[in-house]
């Protein structure tokens, strides 16, 4: 099915570890966003990518580092892993920046 | 004070009912607006794009008034199915940058 795939859907990480969040988009859309979903308040923005080859930090991005080397792809990494990281992270994509977006399905992430 | 700011609910309603939320928003180079609907423990989806005119799509209206600064929703017959949380979207993207932001979003619950 089309659309925005993320993986993992869950993952348990220990204080200080590492891990990379993936997503994919076969829409071909240009611009793709990082988002973490905490109760209380609203999805808050973690990075974007206008388009390939481009990142730019949104309202949250301390702690955070982000690749996209390929169009369909943008990789969400926690270099070492707080306790303030667990959240719920949604990776999505639109044909432009600031246009509607396309979620997946979500990564449930706690650090421990 | 938020950005974007939603009464977060819940809104208790039966079968049938008409609901309105509203949603105002401070950045005033806001360009473009949308309504989200999240299911428990699901990604946001898409309900509407918010045009200045105002539109609808079924039993949903929403309307934008700039001056004001406040963007609302009315569901009109509302149904069991329509239980969710709406999340109203700000989203700016200008010389200043790129800028998206969500409400915490309002809980509705529809009863039988």
């Amino acid at each position: 099915n089309a659309g925005v795939t993320q993986t993992p859907k869950f993952q348990v990480l220990k204080t200080g570890q590492s891990m990379t969040l993936q997503c994919a988009q076969d829409m071909n859309h240009n611009s793709m966003y990082w988002y973490r979903q905490d109760p209380g308040m609203g999805l808050r923005l973690i990075y974007y990518s206008a388009s390939e080859g481009t990142t730019d930090k949104g309202e949250v991005p301390d702690g955070y580092n982000v690749s996209r080397l390929k169009k369909q792809n943008f990789l969400l990494g926690l270099e070492s892993a707080a306790p303030s990281q667990t959240s719920v992270y949604f990776c999505a994509s639109s044909y432009r920046v600031g246009e509607k977006l396309l979620f997946g399905s979500g990564t449930q992430l706690s650090v421990l | 004070r938020k950005e974007v700011e939603q009464d977060p609910g819940p809104f208790n309603v039966p079968e049938g009912a008409t609901v309105a939320f509203n949603c105002t928003y401070s950045n005033s180079a806001s360009q473009s607006f949308f309504w989200y609907r999240q299911d428990c423990r699901k990604e946001p989806k898409l309900l509407m794009s918010v045009y200045s005119s105002g539109n609808e799509d079924g039993r949903f209206t929403a309307q934008l008034n700039r001056a004001s600064q406040y963007i609302s929703l009315l569901i009109r017959d509302s149904k069991l199915s329509d239980s969710a949380t709406y999340l109203c979207v700000a989203s700016a993207n200008n010389t200043g940058g790129f800028k998206t932001i969500f409400g915490a979003g309002t809980r509705l619950f529809v009863k039988a």
